[in-house]
């Protein structure tokens, strides 16, 4: 089944506590991106990547880092997770270019405390 | 002025009705346009890409105005499963992997 796996779907930390949230897709697919979203703010864009070692910042990036090492894998690394930080990420893939939709992953809810 | 703008609604319309939602965006060079629903908090799902000419997927049919700026969701004949929120998702100027979405526009059909 075609789908983009993420890693946990729900954690609780505290502030400070390196933390990655992982994503797979099964797709094959070249672009993957990382979304925040907070209530009245939607989803908001991190970082995403066009191709394996091809990472830009999207809206929101600060506080975040992320890697492409493998075309099926994008995961999310918050270095020193703040209180801030505390909302609900999605990732998604898409085979890339003009009008492809993208496949979201489930979710993670993150609080950091 | 945000970049991509939505009534947030919420649009409270009878099992049967047409209802339509409006999206306008700021960046001129924008060249993707998408509507996408999303299920109480749950991942958001591609409703339909909406392409220059207009298009239609059953009782869903999307517009796009570029002189005004602006993208449209009609639909027809509204389902109880049609309870979302619907957001308008814009790429960034000439940058496809750039996207901007809306906050969205919460609809609830009622019998």
């Amino acid at each position: 089944e075609a789908q983009v796996t993420q890693n946990p779907r729900y954690l609780i930390t505290v502030t400070g506590k390196k933390l990655t949230v992982t994503c797979s897709q099964n797709m094959n697919h070249e672009y993957m991106s990382w979304y925040r979203q907070d209530p009245g703010l939607g989803l908001r864009q991190i970082y995403y990547s066009m191709n394996v070692e091809v990472t830009d910042k999207g809206d929101v990036p600060e506080g975040y880092k992320v890697s492409r090492k493998e075309k099926r894998n994008f995961p999310l690394i918050l270095e020193s997770p703040s209180p801030n930080q505390t909302s609900l990420y999605f990732c998604a893939s898409s085979t890339g270019g003009r009008n492809q939709p993208q496949h979201f992953g489930d979710g993670t809810r993150l609080s950091i405390l | 002025r945000k970049e991509v703008e939505q009534d947030p609604g919420p649009f409270n319309v009878p099992e049967g009705a047409t209802v339509a939602f409006n999206c306008t965006y700021s960046n001129s060079a924008s060249q993707s346009f998408f509507w996408y629903r999303q299920d109480c908090r749950k991942e958001p799902k591609l409703l339909m890409s909406v392409y220059s000419s207009g298009n239609e997927d059953g009782r869903f049919t999307a517009q796009l105005n570029r002189a005004s700026q602006y993208i449209s969701l009609l639909i027809r004949d509204s389902k109880l499963s049609d309870s979302a929120t619907y957001l308008c998702v814009v790429n960034r100027g000439t940058s496809y992997g750039k996207l901007t979405f809306g906050q969205g526009t919460i609809l609830t059909v009622h019998p």
